[in-house]
């Protein structure tokens, strides 16, 4: 079974600066890859998609990388705001249309001003 | 409604009782998903309904658990005879079909057994 490994310790930056989480899986290449957000208390917000045979996406402040070989996704959030600090999650599905999404544990990042 | 909605936001129960949580996904999708968030934990699947097809019940933890989808709308998760460890986060998410497989989470019903 798919194993996904997200940095458990939080991540702790100053404003402005460049957030970099990451996500590993183990066995074999989902068709995509997704990222969430959480918030305390509340349900998951879903930011990115990146499909296998994509390289990099972006989207505003965020940039999601995908390396099949490293099997490894980077998630970028550049010119960081306090208001970025919450739990991502990296969650990966096998089939495109319908499917089960298998989520890491998430990683918390604390932007501080 | 806009988004997804589940009820109640809290419950708290004895142990051995039954409890049921409800979930109105968005309007129009057909995929309706339920997970269980326990502290400290990533979202552990449970069960999938996708259309009028048969649901993925792969994720139940026990027979204790179970779900239905009436309509092809509305969700309820039923579980029986609850137990500590049933104590966590659910969360209902729901998504289109044949779209890219972007998931909506409804803000989650948290479950504490005493």
């Amino acid at each position: 079974s798919q194993k996904i490994e997200q940095n458990s310790e939080a991540l702790n930056i100053q404003e402005g600066k460049t957030a970099t989480l990451t996500c590993n899986y183990t066995n074999y290449s989902p068709a995509y890859l997704q990222w969430y957000r959480q918030d305390p208390g509340r349900g998951p917000v879903f930011l990115l998609l990146i499909r296998e045979n994509e390289k990099e996406k972006r989207k505003e402040r965020l940039k999601v990388t995908f390396d099949t070989t490293l099997k490894q996704s980077l998630f970028h959030i550049t010119a960081s705001q306090p208001a970025d600090s919450a739990t991502y999650l990296c969650a990966l599905d096998m089939r495109e249309g319908y499917s089960t999404l298998t989520f890491g544990k998430g990683t918390m990042l604390l932007v501080s001003p | 409604g806009a988004g997804v909605s589940q009820s109640p936001s809290n419950k708290v129960t004895e142990k051995g009782k039954d409890v049921e949580l409800r979930c109105d996904p968005i309007s129009g999708h057909t995929a309706l998903y339920w997970y269980r968030q326990s502290l400290g934990q990533g979202l552990e699947f449970l069960i999938y309904f996708q259309g009028n097809s048969a649901p993925d019940k792969s994720g139940l933890p026990s027979d204790r658990f179970s779900a239905e989808r009436t309509g092809g709308s509305v969700s309820t998760l039923t579980i029986q005879r609850t137990q500590q460890e049933d104590s966590a986060v659910y969360l209902c998410a729901s998504s289109g079909f044949g779209q890219i497989n972007e998931q909506f989470f409804g803000p989650g019903t948290r479950l504490t057994v005493l």
